[in-house]
């Protein structure tokens, strides 16, 4: 089993472009996540999904698009990017909600905006 | 509201000594704490978590935690320190029935010869 998977690895933008972050994961779980991790800021939540069809905002949601058209699959979109999005993303994936179970986590994509 | 703050962002030891990383918690609920581990360019992994029950919890690696609930704190340790738990560290807490995971700052592990 590949667990959870993230593309790309790294990316640049430029102020204004816009981008996708593909997150998949074979364990058949229900629930993914999306956070953001900040130098001595710990991991943050941006959105999060209980089930295919479903999303729901986060602590920093702002700035961010999801969608779960697939069990495996969450993406993550960036509209139009700015630099204080400028940041590594990881993704999870989980039986049930983070509060209560083991989350199983990506390897991250380092996102810079110029 | 729950938090987590974990004192020390840096810690540095010898191999061979003691590990302590401290994590004191908030909550107004009966928690749930974890501990997981980030090695370099790589994802979080769980390294042990408390539910209810047995209050000392064992982890992977030889690690594990004490939940002590009159000092609010779930301080991770390691009696031997080796070079490759060189990692940052995060303390998280959860439990409430929203089932939101928050995270400390992390603590960044250095393990010198």
């Amino acid at each position: 089993n590949a667990g959870v998977t993230q593309t790309p690895k790294f990316r640049v933008l430029k102020t204004g472009q816009s981008m996708t972050l593909l997150c998949a994961q074979d364990m058949n779980h229900e629930y993914m996540y999306w956070y953001r991790q900040d130098p001595g800021m710990g991991l943050r939540l941006i959105h999060y999904s209980v089930g295919e069809g479903t999303t729901a905002k986060g602590e920093v949601p702002d700035g961010y698009n999801v969608s779960r058209l697939k069990k495996q699959n969450f993406l993550l979109g960036l509209e139009s990017a700015a630099p204080s999005q400028t940041s590594v993303y990881f993704c999870a994936s989980s039986t049930g909600l983070a509060g209560f179970v083991t989350q199983y986590f990506g390897p991250g994509t380092r996102l810079t905006v110029l | 509201a729950q938090s987590v703050t974990q004192l020390g962002s840096h810690v540095s030891v010898s191999e061979g000594a003691l590990v302590l990383l401290r994590c004191n918690y908030s909550s107004s609920v009966p928690p749930y704490l974890f501990w997981y581990v980030q090695y370099p360019n790589q994802g979080l992994q769980l390294l042990l978590k408390y539910t209810t029950g047995a209050t000392l919890v064992k982890g992977i690696n030889g690690f594990e935690a004490e939940f002590k609930k009159s000092e609010t704190s779930f301080h991770l340790t390691k009696p031997s320190a080796h070079m490759s738990d060189a990692a940052e560290y995060f303390c998280a807490i959860g439990g409430t029935s929203y089932g939101k995971l928050t995270f400390g700052q992390g603590t960044i592990l250095t393990v010198h010869p």
